[in-house]
């Protein structure tokens, strides 16, 4: 098993341009998680996914979107890119929501101009 | 203030030192987790509690409900042990969404 897989593990964007953050997990997990890391502020949660077809928003979901077609995919879209997106993003996942062990992908860090 | 608190920020021990990190929530949880993310960023998942204890190796978690805190043991410290320590909670009524302390620093020397 690959676990969960992240793309680009870095990348630099100029403010405005958008992207796709690709993560991918092949442990038939239903939950998926997206999250940002900033310093001193702890990880914090941007969206989540129950299962396929079914997104929601966690506690700093403003200027992201997601979707889940499959349950192996989880992408993390940036709509206009802000230099206060400028962090380290980490998608997770787990067999059930929540309650299980949480398996992290390796970061992908963004900067944005 | 962060509803999830730890403590200490930062944490120095010589080898074979037994270590505790802490960690405080205000918050109903369903679950706590503790986390370790590595120098180079990767973040493993240690334990997951609701109740009582675990043990994993060196590493021992316990949790004290009513108290709303729990606490992370490292018996016999080891260098390789210098990581960051992170405690998640998943708290009542969000059903899903974890909520993560700013995390605790360790560094074992030998």
């Amino acid at each position: 098993n690959a676990g969960v897989t992240q793309t680009p593990k870095f990348q630099v964007l100029k403010t405005g341009q958008s992207m796709t953050l690709q993560c991918a997990q092949d442990m038939n997990h239903e939950y998926m998680s997206w999250y940002r890391q900033d310093p001193g502020m702890g990880l914090r949660l941007i969206h989540y996914s129950v299962g396929a077809g079914i997104t929601d928003q966690g506690e700093v979901p403003n200027g992201y979107n997601v979707s889940r077609s499959t349950t192996e995919d989880f992408p993390l879209r940036l709509l206009s890119a802000a230099p206060s997106q400028t962090s380290v993003y980490f998608c997770a996942s787990s067999i059930f929501a929540g309650q299980e062990t949480q398996y992290f992908g390796p970061g992908t860090r963004l900067l944005v101009l | 203030k962060n509803e999830v608190e730890q403590s200490p920020q930062n944490l120095t021990a010589q080898e074979g030192e037994f270590i505790t990190i802490n960690c405080s929530y205000s918050v109903g949880i369903s679950a706590l987790h503790w986390l370790q993310q590595h120098p180079g960023g990767g973040i493993v998942s240690l334990f997951m509690l609701s109740s009582g204890k675990k043990k994993h190796g060196r590493l021992i978690a316990t949790i004290n409900i009513q108290e709303k805190h729990s606490s992370l043991h490292i018996t016999a410290s080891h260098p390789r042990d210098s990581a960051v320590y992170i405690c998640a909670v998943l708290k009542d009524n969000t059903g899903n969404q974890f909520y993560f302390g700013t995390g605790t620093s360790l560094t074992v020397i030998p």
